[in-house]
């Protein structure tokens, strides 16, 4: 069956700019997750969302990075005025449940900001 | 503080040299220990799911095992293909299942 896609799989940006990252989980996965994933450091939670539960927002690293889950399916990312620090790939994740399923990861985007 | 470690953070071995990867863990209440494979460039691919001390799974060359404090995953007879990042994640007392990755083991199989 089809896994996880996100798009765009490559995105340049420049410094101040906003940028939209899309993912599609596995149909029937109820929780859907964000990390990011820096060049030389581990992958990073940023956000999950669980059915109609309100999102765990605990990851976000500033109030520059936000997240909505449309009709508990697809989700999009959003960071707004674009910082250097931010290039990273972005890697969005889903699964049957929290806790203790196993996440099915997309193939990433990479965002670079110049 | 919830943490992962890995070790060792690079590994090579020659094609059939068997070796295992570490990753210990602190966590307080664990939900799930989860080994994965990342390809350069690609997003990471579940290998498996390890739930309490004791257990057990394995998958053709490789085998992960649990205790109260560390994972390791075994590799028996790696080939060529088998070189990859291997990456440990932990899942605890968060309702949310947010997984919390160590730095991973970087694994070099030459022919």
């Amino acid at each position: 069956g089809a896994g996880v896609s996100q798009s765009p799989s490559n995105k340049v940006t420049e410094k101040g700019k906003d940028v939209e990252l899309r993912c599609d989980p596995i149909s029937g996965h109820t929780a859907l997750y964000w990390y990011r994933q820096s060049l030389g450091q581990g992958l990073e939670f940023l956000i999950y969302f669980q059915g109609n539960s309100a999102p765990d927002k605990s990851g976000l690293p500033s109030d520059r990075f936000s997240a909505e889950r449309t009709g508990g399916s697809v989700s999009t990312l959003t960071i707004q005025r674009t910082q250097q620090e931010d290039s990273a790939v972005y890697l969005c994740a889903s699964s049957l449940g929290p806790a203790y399923y196993e996440q099915y990861f997309g193939p990433g985007t990479r965002l670079t900001v110049t | 503080e919830d943490q992962v470690t890995q070790s060792p953070e690079a590994l090579r071995l020659q094609e059939g040299e068997s070796s295992s990867l570490n990753c210990s863990y602190t966590v307080s209440g664990l939900r799930g220990l989860f080994w994965y494979r990342q390809d350069p460039g690609k997003g990471p691919e579940f290998l498996f799911t390890l739930y309490s001390a004791g257990e057990e799974k394995e998958k053709e060359r490789l085998k992960a095992t649990l205790t109260k404090k560390e994972s390791f995953l075994h590799i028996t007879a790696p080939k060529p293909e088998d070189s990859a990042t291997y990456l440990c994640a932990v899942s605890g007392p968060s309702n949310t299942g947010k997984l919390i990755f160590g730095q991973g083991t970087t694994l070099q199989v030459k022919p």
